[in-house]
């Protein structure tokens, strides 16, 4: 089945902690993106990446780093979490740019 | 940059009613895709159509469609005949076609779509 695995689900953690979420596709995408979701603010895109060892920022990059040494997996990095960024995060996949994309089920972060 | 509007934050109709979700969009790429997407209360995304900008014909799913208007910049999606399993969050998203840069999917900030019994 193609998918885009996230991990976790749900993650509570405290001010400081580095954490890393994971993403991963089994479509052979090219491009992969991260976004966050807020209430009232919709969804914003973190960072993307193009292919292997091509990413950039997106709208809201400040406070995470991405990596993608292999094309199927995108982790996105909290080097240190503040409160500001618990959010509903998604990790998307696409042929390219703006084809289509597959979303993962989402990762629901507290910090606190 | 490109910038996608949903006016209406929250609508609330009674089952079977027909309802329109409201959806402008601003970019300057003569190219581009637009999209909606459904968010359950459970939280994923769940995709549900795709447009590109050289097709205006209006398209129809079941007891959904939608109105693409270039010369307006919008992009409407309506629900006929709204059932309680409707409720969701709506987004709308557009998204250059190909090429480079950092615009990707750039989403609207969604309608809560309450359907009552």
């Amino acid at each position: 089945e193609a998918q885009v695995t996230q991990n976790p689900r749900y993650l509570i953690t405290v001010t400081g902690k580095k954490l890393t979420v994971t993403c991963s596709q089994n479509m052979n995408h090219e491009y992969m993106s991260w976004y966050r979701q807020d209430p009232g603010l919709g969804l914003r895109q973190i960072y993307y990446s193009m292919n292997v060892e091509v990413t950039d920022k997106g709208d809201v990059p400040e406070g995470y780093k991405v990596s993608r040494k292999e094309k199927r997996n995108f982790p996105l990095i909290l080097e240190s979490p503040s409160p500001n960024q618990t959010s509903l995060y998604f990790c998307a996949s696409s042929r390219d740019r703006g084809y289509g994309y597959t979303f993962g089920s989402g990762t629901r972060l507290t910090v606190v | 940059a490109q910038k996608v509007t949903q006016a209406q934050t929250e609508i609330s109709v009674v089952e079977k009613e027909d309802v329109t979700l409201d959806c402008v969009y601003e970019t300057r790429d003569t190219t581009y895709y637009l999209f909606w997407y459904k968010q359950p209360p459970s939280g994923e995304l769940v995709f549900l159509i795709r447009r590109n900008s050289f097709d205006e014909q209006n398209e129809i799913s079941g007891r959904y469609s939608w109105n693409f208007q270039k010369s307006t910049s919008s992009f409407n999606f309506t629900i006929t005949a709204s059932q309680v399993v409707d409720s969701a969050v709506y987004f709308c998203a557009l998204s250059p076609i190909g090429g480079g840069g950092a615009d990707g999917l750039t989403f609207g900030k969604g309608t809560h779509l309450i359907i009552q019994p």
